[in-house]
């Protein structure tokens, strides 16, 4: 069965550097997610990508933030200055756009010290 | 009052019962309703999926969706050990890419 599939599992940083999390979606699928979960918080949405253009995003996907396909399997999220509060579980997720549904990878750790 | 409300547990039930799990909302305009379970440090897995009102089954689990009194339940029966994990309603608008996630219920299954 097709997933998604994120990298790395843990990823373990300084404040202030950049981060690169990466994901690869389900192959047919044509609308690409992050969201993110803090310890303990709920799941939050972060933003939706779509015909390689930002089709929404949260108030938590400030300039900080960016998101790119760089071809055709990889979808990627940039923090370019990373805080402490930015430590959480980071999901992609992917889905096929006609019934709305969408399918999570296994996340990333993201730790800032 | 909070967007989507769900109570976190935990809830701890016998191996075989049939387990009853809700949430409720505020959001009149949600059409889209799905159940997602995760694992300890894993990510939400797509149980069910419910556009608008009505039930839906799927094996051992059935979604129901009240769009007048906002509730929503996901019945599990015959439960099992292995069911044990984080319960994570979520909600849609048609026309919004974000899924809105409830807190999550953390559910034990008892051997």
């Amino acid at each position: 069965e097709p997933e998604v599939t994120q990298t790395p599992s843990h990823q373990v940083t300084q404040m202030g550097q950049e981060v690169i999390l990466r994901c690869v979606p389900i192959s047919n699928h044509l609308y690409f997610y992050w969201y993110r979960q803090i310890l303990g918080q709920k799941v939050e949405f972060l933003v939706s990508f779509y015909n390689n253009e930002i089709s929404e995003k949260s108030e938590i996907f400030d300039d900080q933030f960016s998101v790119e396909r760089p071809d055709g399997s990889n979808f990627t999220l940039k923090i370019r200055s990373t805080k402490l509060e930015d430590s959480a579980m980071y999901f992609c997720a992917s889905g096929d756009g006609g019934s709305g549904t969408q399918y999570f990878g296994p996340g990333t750790r993201l730790t800032v010290l | 009052q909070k967007e989507v409300e769900q109570d976190p547990g935990p809830l701890s039930v016998p191996e075989g019962a049939i387990v009853s799990l809700n949430c409720t909302y505020s959001n009149s305009a949600f059409q889209y309703f799905m159940w997602y379970r995760q694992y300890s440090r894993k990510g939400p897995e797509l149980l069910m999926y419910t556009y608008s009102s009505g039930n839906k089954e799927d094996g051992r689990f059935t979604a129901q969706v009240d769009k007048s009194s906002k509730y929503i339940s996901l019945f599990i029966r015959d439960s099992q050990p292995s069911d044990s994990a984080t319960y994570l309603c979520a909600m849609k608008v048609n026309r919004d890419d974000k899924i809105i996630f409830g807190k999550g219920t953390r559910l034990h299954i008892l051997p």
